[in-house]
């Protein structure tokens, strides 16, 4: 399967610093990226959706000024989160989609995420 | 009601036996369907895709009924590696492309 590469994989920092974090396609060119979370022992929140050369499409309920999302290349996206609080401690997955023309076929290959603790 | 639901589980199940998983969506414009693998603590991994055939891959076995909405995942002469979080995964086009994830089954394997 694709490869996606997700940095770093683990996180401590104090509150209020901002942690950025990358998510590449190794080996195939993503128009499309997803950025989830994930609390413990609960099933994937998807945050955000990330196209490259444009605004990434918040979900409801996600602040698009703490939770900055850059798809500035078709290879690479990044996810700041700004001002981090204990209670955005998380685990943060990213995932690319090969595309097809056939929208529906479209798989997404996932990264292998980042646990954040803040603190 | 949720897009995408699943077995609330845990499964668990002694080595060597037949687990089946199901999963029903609601959305009849449902595309495509895939079951993904979780273990703890780490991301998603695609364990095969569900096409209305039915597809076999060694030990594990999926199979979608559209017309129930419904698609299962069975896993036969279950391994302890099998234990983990199987995920059901559905895309639709509902005037915009969208993926929509299940909660989620989780499968003990024992000894």
């Amino acid at each position: 399967g694709a490869v996606v590469s997700q940095h770093p994989s683990w996180v401590i920092c104090k509150s209020g610093t901002s942690v950025k974090i990358e998510c590449r396609s190794l080996d195939f060119q993503a128009t499309t990226m997803f950025w989830y979370r994930q609390f413990p022992k609960q099933s994937l929140m998807l945050m955000a959706t990330s196209n490259e050369g444009s605004k990434a499409t918040y979900e409801q309920g996600v602040e698009k000024d703490k939770f900055l999302i850059n798809h500035a290349s078709l290879t690479l996206s990044t996810l700041t989160v700004t001002s981090a609080h204990p209670e955005d401690s998380s685990f943060y997955i990213c995932s690319a989609r090969i595309g097809t023309k056939n929208l529906a076929k479209n798989i997404q290959y996932f990264g292998a995420g980042t646990r954040l603790s803040v603190l | 009601r949720k897009e995408v639901e699943q077995d609330p589980g845990p499964f668990n199940v002694p080595e060597g036996a037949t687990v089946a998983f199901n999963c029903t969506y609601s959305n009849s414009a449902s595309q495509s369907f895939f079951w993904y693998r979780q273990d703890c603590r780490k991301e998603p991994k695609l364990l095969m895709s569900v096409y209305s055939s039915g597809n076999e891959d060694g030990r594990f076995t999926a199979q979608l009924n559209r017309a129930s909405q419904y698609i299962s995942l069975l896993i036969r002469d279950s391994k302890l590696s099998d234990s983990a979080t199987y995920l059901c995964v559905v895309n639709m086009n509902t005037g915009g492309f969208k993926t929509i994830f299940g909660a989620g089954t989780r499968l003990f394997v024992k000894a």
